[in-house]
């Protein structure tokens, strides 16, 4: 059975710390991997990965993929309060289904 | 943006009546998807399109039909309504450049 499992499920730490979110997957025929950060509605789009080594980065956020040992890491920089947030991990399979991790909740402290 | 809308944005509506929730997007997109979230359990996918009448069952399926007749609309329908279908719904359609997904605003229902 497919699954994508995420740790920690929880996270608090101070503004200005550096966070590292985990997912870990297991997946047949894999496509590519996607992050979310959701605030108080809807998931919105971080980062989506297809190959494996290459480090995609937006601001304080990165992210890198290995398919070798199935896992993605989302590091976040110099954290702020607006980090706040449940951050989500998608594996998409080559059937164009998407099966989410339970998430990550992070919580940053002023 | 996938310019996604959900309606109804909330609802409340009694056990074993049917719900149909609704997803427009008007970007054209073939895949359009059906998630529901609940504590706990993250975002869970019931149902998927790839197409006009093209769909397919998703890990939380049973309770639940869909329809696509037209590209823009997808269409969820909870035949007679269970209180373990209360959960907030989102649909999502892929992005433009295909390099992720975007979601709706979600629908909140509550079946009492």
């Amino acid at each position: 059975e497919d699954k994508v499992v995420q740790s920690p499920l929880s996270l608090v730490v101070h503004e200005g710390d550096t966070v590292t979110l985990n997912c870990s997957y297991e997946v047949t025929n894999f496509r590519s991997l996607l992050w979310y950060k959701q605030e108080k509605k809807a998931p919105t789009f971080l980062f989506m990965l297809t190959s494996s080594g290459i480090e995609k980065k937006s601001g304080r956020l990165s992210s890198i993929l290995d398919k070798k040992e199935l896992f993605s890491i989302l590091n976040i920089t110099a954290t702020q309060t607006g980090d706040s947030a449940v951050y989500l991990c998608a594996v998409e399979d080559r059937d164009d289904k998407i099966i989410f991790g339970k998430g990550t909740r992070l919580h940053i402290l002023p | 943006d996938a310019g996604i809308t959900q309606s109804p944005r909330h609802k409340v509506t009694e056990t074993g009546t049917p719900v149909t929730l609704r997803c427009h997007q008007t970007e054209n997109h073939r895949y359009m998807y059906w998630y529901r979230q609940d504590p706990g359990h993250g975002l869970r996918l019931i149902h998927y399109s790839y197409g006009v009448k093209d769909t397919d069952k998703g890990e939380v399926s049973d309770g639940y039909s869909v329809s696509r007749s037209k590209t823009e609309d997808f269409l969820l329908t909870l035949e007679s309504a269970t209180s373990s279908q209360t959960s907030v719904y989102f649909c999502a359609a892929e992005r433009l450049g295909g390099d992720g997904y975007t979601f709706g605003s979600g629908t909140r229902l509550t079946v009492v």
